[in-house]
Formats: C-alpha cells, structure tokens, sequence
C-alpha cells in the first residue's frame, strides 16, 4: 500500500531531550515536507525537501532540523525541545515533476512538559 | 510569509445543500490545492490547480483557481454526511513550498 509511514504517533517528553520523529514513504516521491498543526492555525510548513542531500525552510523553521540522506526517509530532529513545540506534526510526500499535492501521513501527536 | 484566508471559518448545512467556500491570498500563487482533513488523519488531496482561469471536477467537488492567481474557490454540490472534515486550502508559488490557509469545518446535518 502507497503511504508516508511516521513513527511515533504519540510521545511526551520533557524540555530539552533531544528527539527524533521518523518519515518514511515508499512512493519513490522527490518531495518531502514536514508540517505543524495548532488549533486555528492551520498548516505550518517547517521543512521541505526536493531530492537528496536538498532541503530548505518552510515558515516556521527555527527549533527543527532535518536530514535527507535517502529519498524515501525524512526525519524531524528536535535539538533541545520546549512547550511551545507541543503539536500535532504531520509528514508529507509528493511526485514532484509538475505534480505538486501532496501525500500526508497520520501525524505525530508531541507533548513537550 | 504569504498568508492565505480561507472563508468561511465553519459551515452548519442540511445533507443536500450545495457549499461554496474559498480562499484568497494579497500574494499570487502558481499552484492551488484544496485538502480534506477528517479527525484524527492528516490531509487528503482533493483538487489541483496549475493555471489561472483553471476549472477542475473532481466527483461532487469543483475547484476554480482565480484569473488573479490571488484567489481559488471549492463547491461541493449535494452534501452527505461524509463530505463532514475540515477542508484546506493551500497555495504554493515555487515547487515544494506551501502555504495553507486555517480551515473551513464542515459540519452536515441529515
């Protein structure tokens, strides 16, 4: 089945303890993006990627880092975690090539105490 | 960043009503997209739109993207219940960077 798998769905974790949120697709896309979600904000793109080795910033990039080491993984680093990271974060693939929607996967629910 | 505003915030309809709810941004765009977010899932891509003046059907939904390339529309024609979620819109002016607007909730009563 075509999907963005991200791992995991829920975690707390404490201010300051470095994290890893996971992004896998298996559609063989070019674009990967990792986006925030918050009540009556919408969508906020953090980080998107265009291939291998290419990423860049989306709006709300500070307190994120990110990696693209293969086309098909994606992860989210949270350095240094603080409250004000608490949310719903969502990863996404797209084809790229002049198709531009994107995939979503189910998102991560994060609690930073 | 650009901002998108999407309105109406939230909508009350009968099952069979038709819905018109849009999106319009002071920057122009190149690309409009319109997302179906059910609770507890992420987004799912309904309709794209890649030139300006582009009417695109997609079952009971049409999309329009505005000759301004400021604005896009979405009709759904003859509610049901499952058309319920939280619809996006999202523009993008060069590959791979979005820009989502905060949501219409649909609600629909039978």
């Amino acid at each position: 089945e075509a999907q963005v798998t991200q791992n995991p769905r829920y975690l707390i974790t404490v201010t300051g303890k470095k994290l890893t949120v996971t992004c896998s697709q298996n559609m063989n896309h070019e674009y990967m993006s990792w986006y925030r979600q918050d009540p009556g904000l919408g969508l906020r793109q953090i980080y998107y990627s265009m291939n291998v080795e290419a990423t860049d910033k989306g709006d709300v990039p500070e307190g994120y880092k990110v990696s693209r080491k293969e086309k098909r993984n994606f992860p989210l680093i949270l350095e240094s975690p603080s409250p004000n990271q608490t949310s719903l974060y969502f990863c996404a693939s797209g084809l790229g090539q002049g198709h531009y929607g994107y995939t979503f996967g189910s998102g991560t629910r994060l609690t930073v105490v | 960043g650009q901002q998108l505003n999407q309105s109406p915030q939230s909508m009350f309809i009968q099952e069979g009503e038709d819905v018109s709810m849009n999106c319009t941004s002071s920057s122009i765009f190149n690309t409009w997209l319109w997302y179906k977010q059910d609770p507890g899932e992420g987004p799912v891509l309904l309709i794209a739109l890649y030139k300006a003046g582009e009417l695109t059907s997609n079952g009971r939904l049409t999309a329009q993207f505005g000759i301004t390339r400021k604005d896009s529309f979405l009709n759904i024609s003859a509610s049901i219940p499952s058309d319920v979620g939280i619809y996006f819109c999202a523009g993008q002016l060069r590959a791979g960077k979005s820009t989502f607007g905060d949501g219409t909730t649909l609600t629909v009563k039978p």
